[in-house]
């Protein structure tokens, strides 16, 4: 059974740095590009960024290009998602999301995690 | 920027359908992804590349699309699909979700 556990999340002020880590079991990691998906309180869903399998290509919204940074670990079956420069408009609860297949562009959010709140204030 | 527009609500009775709209540009050009979100959980995905359902998702969720607008499905409604759901596609290295339908069963 897919399973991924995300974690990190917090309160951080205006101008803080949070890393999210999401941790993938029940499958093989380096098989799959994984995404990030975040959802402000009452709101929609909002993409934020993507990553190949091996890492080489990734992918991001507008709103958080050049802020935030996604990387991955396959020996450690771990996603990463490091938060520079928060803004109080990133405050949501943020899902890591398993690809089905290698490739990061064009993939869908095949299984979702619990999710991890950040607030920033 | 891509947009994909839904109606914000769609009510149904038990038993019934619900139809839930998507509406895009060239949409006919691209797959398009339904996920059902339920009040304090995680998304699921029900719908993937317009109209294949994921093992495990009830044969009463349908998927469909027809020029610029696609269209989820739920024949035979019951209670416990009573959620929001969003339609996705992936436009110019960016992955788009739609505003999103709440689903009421009344």
């Amino acid at each position: 059974e897919v399973q991924l556990l995300e974690s990190g999340g917090g309160l951080v002020q205006p101008g803080g740095s949070l890393r999210l880590s999401c941790a993938a079991s029940g499958f093989t990691l380096s098989n799959y590009a994984m995404y990030w998906v975040r959802q402000a309180p009452g709101k929609g869903l909002e993409w934020v960024s993507a990553i190949s399998f091996s890492g080489g290509s990734t992918y991001y919204a507008d709103s958080v290009k050049g802020r935030f940074t996604v990387s991955r670990d396959n020996s450690k079956n771990t996603l990463y998602l490091q938060m520079n420069t928060l803004r109080t408009e990133d405050t949501a609860v943020y899902y890591c999301a398993k690809g089905e297949g290698t490739a990061a562009a064009g993939g869908y959010f095949q299984n979702w995690g619990q999710g991890s709140q950040v607030s920033v204030s | 920027s891509y947009e994909l527009t839904q109606p914000p609500s769609v009510s149904v009775s038990p038993g019934q359908t619900a139809s839930i709209t998507c509406s895009g540009d060239k949409l006919g050009h691209r797959f398009l992804y339904w996920y059902q979100q339920k009040p304090g959980q995680s998304p699921v995905l029900v719908i993937y590349q317009d109209y294949k359902r994921p093992s495990g998702i009830p044969e009463r969720f349908s998927g469909s699309k027809s020029g610029n607008t696609a269209t989820l499905t739920i024949s035979g409604t019951q209670a416990m699909d009573e959620a929001d759901y969003y339609c996705q596609a992936w436009d110019t290295s960016t992955f788009v979700f739609g505003t999103g339908t709440k689903v009421t069963v009344l």
